[in-house]
């Protein structure tokens, strides 16, 4: 079974919105990722967060970790229409080697 | 710097046929992956190998083996084919198992008839 569970399923702004997606997982975890998926291609990383971290930044990207609600999101700001992918994330349990991606979000960012 | 090379790109097989599928990273990597991928689905990850010399079952491991030939190179192995195991099938490597990012390679799409 899936581990992680993004929301929403499909997601349609405007360019220059900012776009948000969360995901929410099931059991304690070493780091929790994010990653985009451009139609018909492979993975892209674009944050890895800690189990001991709350936030992190990259570019127009923040991520936000509440272990507490095992729920984290993603939020993309002022999007543009290469933002237009699908974006998961990804857990690894506490002690396992494990990736276990949720079934995604589609964003789509129309110009 | 390649980063994660798989091949065939695409692949058409009967039901009941055996294939392998080629995955090599040249990052150095430890740990490697085998994840499908349906349609609207997210990633089931099938086998994973921690370290050189070893490999696990994933969520998804039946109708499947791995090997894992040498730090760069594993495979992933179809004894008997079944239209269920069409699919798109993503191999990736990370430093350390389960602590650092994972690159991905660009996918294999198999349909089995």
């Amino acid at each position: 079974s899936q581990q992680g569970e993004e929301d929403p399923q499909a997601l349609s702004i405007q360019e220059g919105e900012n776009a948000t997606m969360n995901c929410s997982y099931k059991t304690s975890i070493n780091n929790l990722q994010w990653y985009r998926q451009n139609s018909g291609r492979g993975l892209v990383h674009l944050i890895l967060i800690r189990s001991n971290e709350r936030e992190k930044h990259s570019g127009r990207l923040r991520v936000t970790l509440d272990t507490s609600k095992k729920s984290s999101s993603l939020l993309i700001t002022a999007s543009r229409a290469a933002d237009t992918a699908s974006y998961f994330c990804a857990t690894v349990a506490s002690g396992t080697y494990k990736y276990i991606f949720g079934t995604g979000t589609r964003l789509k960012v129309l110009a | 710097n390649a980063g994660v090379t798989q091949t065939p790109k695409f692949q058409v097989l009967k039901t009941g046929q055996s294939m392998t599928l080629q995955c090599a990273q040249d990052m150095n990597h430890n740990s490697m992956y085998w994840y499908r991928q349906d349609p609207g689905m997210g990633l089931r990850l099938i086998y994973y190998s921690a370290s050189e010399g070893t490999t696990d079952k994933g969520e998804v491991p039946n109708g499947y083996n791995v090997s894992r030939l040498n730090k760069r190179e594993f495979s992933l192995r179809l004894e008997s084919a079944a239209p269920s195991q069409t699919s798109v099938y993503f191999c990736a490597s990370s430093g350390l198992a389960g602590q650092e990012t994972q690159y991905f390679g660009p996918g294999t799409r198999l349909l089995v008839l």
